[in-house]
């Protein structure tokens, strides 16, 4: 079974710090991996996937095959970065099922 | 486009009343689903449709049903709804079955079970 867990319910960092949100995945193929975000008051939206290998709003994540992760960084944290993170998971070609993790709460402080 | 929209924003119930949550997408995308996002639980999923007349159970799908009469809409309904239910629930889609597809979320129903 493929399982995505996001060890931190909750990170802070000050404004201008370096940001790493740990996601880490259990599953024997070739996943697919997504970062979607969530702000305050807003609908669920997707940040990146490691397919397109792109940065968005500064942050990117790099499938590391042999860790089983997909952490999303960025080196300097914004105000406007405050949000909830979620990594999620689909089991390749054929799948229908997109595993979420637990998310994790960024909060930047001023 | 609207994208996905999902009626009502609240709700509150009492213990065995039954409710349906609407969910439409106007993107004609071939996949829906439903989410139920609890604190410390993350988003699971509770059903899910590759297209209209199919649908299949998700992780969580005890105490829900739904339909797949059109493209369109994806309708969740509370048969007797229990405090156990009481979350937020997201509707989703995306084009088609492709593992690489983004997924579109609605706004979510905030739903209270008292």
């Amino acid at each position: 079974a493929q399982r995505v867990t996001q060890p931190e319910k909750l990170l802070s960092v000050f404004k201008g710090a370096p940001v790493e949100l740990k996601c880490n995945y259990s599953y024997s193929g070739s996943p697919e991996l997504f970062w979607y975000v969530q702000y305050s008051r807003q609908r669920l939206q997707l940040l990146l996937r490691h397919i397109s290998r792109e940065s968005i709003k500064g942050f990117t994540a790099d499938l590391n095959k042999g860790e089983t992760s997909f952490h999303l960084k960025k080196p300097f944290a914004q105000e406007e970065d405050s949000a909830m993170y979620y990594c999620a998971l689909i089991s390749g070609a054929g799948s229908y099922q997109l595993t979420f993790g637990k998310g994790t709460k960024l909060s930047v402080i001023p | 486009n609207a994208g996905v929209t999902q009626t009502p924003k609240f709700q509150v119930l009492k213990t065995g009343q039954s409710m349906t949550l609407q969910c439409a997408q106007d993107m004609n995308h071939e996949y829906m689903s439903w989410y139920r996002q609890d604190p410390g639980m993350g988003l699971r999923l509770i059903h899910y449709s590759v297209g209209a007349g199919i649908t299949d159970q998700g992780e969580v799908p005890n105490g829900y049903n739904v339909s797949r009469s059109t493209t369109e809409d994806f309708p969740l309904r509370l048969l007797s709804a229990a405090p156990s239910q009481t979350s937020v629930y997201f509707c989703a889609s995306r084009p088609d079955r492709g593992a690489s597809q983004p997924q579109h979320f609605g706004d979510g129903t905030r739903l209270s079970i008292l």
